[in-house]
């Protein structure tokens, strides 16, 4: 079964701080992604990556950077954390061809007080 | 920005009776999926359409693409207290990349 795991299931950090997300997949996928979830606003793709040090930015890409220097990991970066971050963030990973679902983390509440 | 909107954004149902979500793009969809996710828990894959007017079948599901691949659905029949959760559907670009852009979901309640 295809693993996709995130550092954190709950986080709290301080407005200002830098956070860092983890999400390590175990299947070789190429495709890796950040969302943010809120209610009403579904899923919103702040990141992709589709190879080693390859990105994409997505919809919502201010306020974050990331990093992918291993194939197995994606990492999401907050650079200064702002009360307006406070939310869900679910990690992804799938193959580009074929069949192309996406399997999902378990998702990280992160709060920024 | 998203392109990708999905109605309606909540409904509550009475166990048994039947459910539909919509999901509607501007372009022309390369392919559809569709995602489950139960409370507290992470988005799961259920289906993926391709062809124009494709319709799949997953036991109470029917999937359907639209004729011009702008547009797709998910009924539920009869639905059970199992079902409750909310429904995403996503844009997949098809290509090497893969990009997943996913529609603002539907939220289903079923009452017993």
């Amino acid at each position: 079964d295809v693993k996709v795991t995130q550092s954190s299931r709950y986080l709290v950090k301080r407005t200002g701080e830098k956070v860092f997300l983890e999400c390590v997949q175990d299947m070789d996928h190429e495709n890796m992604f950040w969302y943010r979830q809120d209610p009403g606003l579904g899923l919103r793709l702040i990141y992709f990556s589709y190879d080693v040090k390859m990105k994409e930015k997505g919809d919502i890409p201010e306020g974050y950077s990331v990093s992918r220097e291993k194939k197995e990991r994606f990492s999401l970066i907050l650079e200064s954390a702002s009360t307006n971050q406070t939310s869900m963030y679910l990690c992804a990973s799938s193959p580009p061809w074929g069949r192309t679902e996406a399997f999902f983390g378990q998702g990280t509440r992160l709060t920024v007080v | 920005g998203q392109q990708v909107m999905q109605i309606p954004q909540y409904q509550h149902v009475q166990e048994g009776e039947d459910f539909t979500t919509y999901c509607n793009s501007s372009t022309t969809l390369s392919n559809i999926q569709w995602y489950k996710q139960r409370p507290g828990g992470h988005p799961v894959f259920l289906i993926q359409l391709v062809k124009s007017g494709e319709v799949k079948k997953q036991k109470r599901l029917t999937f359907q693409f639209g004729e011009a691949k702008k547009n797709s659905s998910l009924h539920i029949t009869a639905t059970q207290t199992t079902d409750v959760g909310t429904y995403f559907c996503a844009e997949g670009n098809g290509g090497a990349t893969n990009k997943l852009i996913f529609g603002t979901g539907t939220l289903l309640a079923v009452q017993p």
